[in-house]
């Protein structure tokens, strides 16, 4: 199994929405509904911000939303804040022995 | 609120055993799967594998052969054991808390501070 495919990089002005895709295949994303998105400042701890395609835990804004179509996932950030910048991870349940397989990673620029 | 502390040593030179543990505090140990998880410098993350209170274990296939993820219920503590290591092993090694639904754990909620591990000879 294949790490799930994300864009090196996305950028937007302060206020406006970023879309980050995460592509993986009908073995994964195409086939559960248990995609999960990590941020990570620099140095930092992955935090989770989304879970099961489009929940938020508590505390995380509701500027950050997630869905899901065929085997492509994607993260929404509106309105974005300086504080956003950062690495952005997504992560699906693939089946065959709980794996776990996570995306390359998206650097997200506030510009 | 649950904290997890995670130690073992961070120099080890090619071939030797990486050995790593993680103290689970504030929580029960039971009703969720504990996951070992790493971070290459400079790259994306990689699932290794993880652990329930019971001791059933689930792991990466790329990894499988080398990895061994055992339980301690009385101490709450899990740990990781990577044999064999190469300079491709080097990264920081997070423990993780995976929670989900009862049919199936799918998320990392609660993460340890991470622990950098150095391959070199």
């Amino acid at each position: 199994q294949s790490a799930l495919t994300q864009p090196p990089s996305a950028s937007g002005s302060p206020g406006q929405s970023v879309t980050i895709s995460c592509t993986g295949t009908s073995s994964d994303i195409g086939d559960f509904a248990y995609v999960s998105w990590y941020q990570q400042h620099p140095g930092k701890v992955p935090k989770v911000i989304i879970y099961e395609v489009n929940k938020r835990p508590s505390g995380v804004p509701d500027r950050f939303s997630g869905s899901k179509s065929g085997n492509t996932a994607s993260l929404t950030v509106s309105g974005l804040q300086t504080e956003d910048e950062a690495d952005y991870y997504c992560s699906s349940y693939a089946g065959n022995n709980n794996l776990k397989l996570f995306g390359t990673g998206t650097k997200v620029t506030v510009l | 609120q649950v904290q997890l502390q995670q130690w073992g040593a961070g120099l080890l030179k090619p071939s030797e055993t990486l050995a790593l543990t993680c103290g689970v505090f504030g929580e029960s140990f039971s009703g969720y799967y504990w996951s070992w998880i790493r971070q290459p410098p400079g790259t994306g993350l990689e699932w290794i594998g993880e652990i329930n209170h019971s001791g059933t274990t689930y792991y990466n296939p790329s990894l499988k052969s080398r990895v061994i993820i055992s339980v301690d219920t009385s101490k709450k503590q899990f740990s990781l054991k990577l044999t064999s290591v190469t300079a491709a092993d080097t990264a920081v090694y997070y423990c993780a808390r995976v929670s989900g639904t009862p049919s199936q754990f799918s998320y990392m909620d609660v993460w340890g501070k991470g622990t950098t591990v150095t391959v070199s000879s």
